[in-house]
């Protein structure tokens, strides 16, 4: 178990740029999440994936951003066309089970100016 | 839908003394509970989870949590507390209604400042 790893940790883009974030979960953890996550607020649902099949969208998700999730191993987030509002912290979380917690990965940090 | 509540935003504690971090829930079905605990630009550490089964769940750290279903509340507490837990604490809720994903929904959670 090497845990959920993140890259980027940190991301600094100009508005309008696009950028992509990746997430390698814990092989044998079948389910994957992404979550966003802004000062002083909890971390908020973004999508979800069931092996390489995307199951479910926030509404907070606009048509800026798309997440894949090729063979249900790595998991890639891309917003694109950035926003100053999309700065914030994007965590991924993977799981084996509903019983079992979700393991987070350190983030990465987004920073569009 | 379901629901967290995090009422206090950071709770104050001398070394020493115990301390309770509040969570109330809401959901339509049978309820998952889980805290988490988050460092400084870190990700989030999980602390225990409530799945079933006894009420008093005991998890990392010497951190307990009490689940109270007439009150919908998932109390985390600690009988003496430490200026190493000073950080940010996330209640969570899964609600096992059989949606498709039953995700995980986070409180704003609470900062909690131990005072040596």
């Amino acid at each position: 178990d090497t845990g959920v790893s993140q890259n980027p940790r940190h991301k600094i883009t100009k508005r309008g740029q696009n950028v992509t974030f990746r997430c390698d979960p814990i092989s044998e953890h079948n389910r994957l999440y992404w979550y966003r996550q802004t000062l002083g607020q909890g971390p908020e649902f973004l999508t979800y994936f069931q092996n390489e099949a995307q199951l479910e969208k926030s509404r907070l998700l606009s048509d800026r951003f798309s997440a894949e999730r090729p063979k249900g191993s790595f998991s890639t987030l891309e917003i694109q066309r950035t926003e100053q509002g999309d700065s914030a912290m994007y965590l991924c979380a993977s799981e084996g089970s509903y019983n079992s917690p979700l393991h987070f990965g350190n983030g990465t940090r987004l920073t569009v100016t | 839908a379901q629901s967290v509540a995090q009422p206090e935003d950071q709770v104050n504690v001398a070394e020493g003394n115990p301390l309770t971090v509040k969570c109330t829930y809401s959901v339509s079905g049978n309820p998952y509970l889980f805290w988490y605990v988050q460092y400084p630009n870190r990700g989030l550490q999980f602390l225990l989870k409530y799945i079933t089964g006894d009420n008093l769940v005991k998890g990392s750290y010497g951190f307990e949590a009490e689940f109270n279903k007439s009150q919908t509340s998932f109390h985390l507490k600690k009988p003496s507390a430490l200026v190493s837990d000073s950080a940010l604490y996330f209640c969570a809720v899964r609600d096992m209604d059989g949606g498709a994903t039953n995700k995980l929904i986070f409180g704003t959670g609470t900062l909690l400042a131990v005072q040596p």
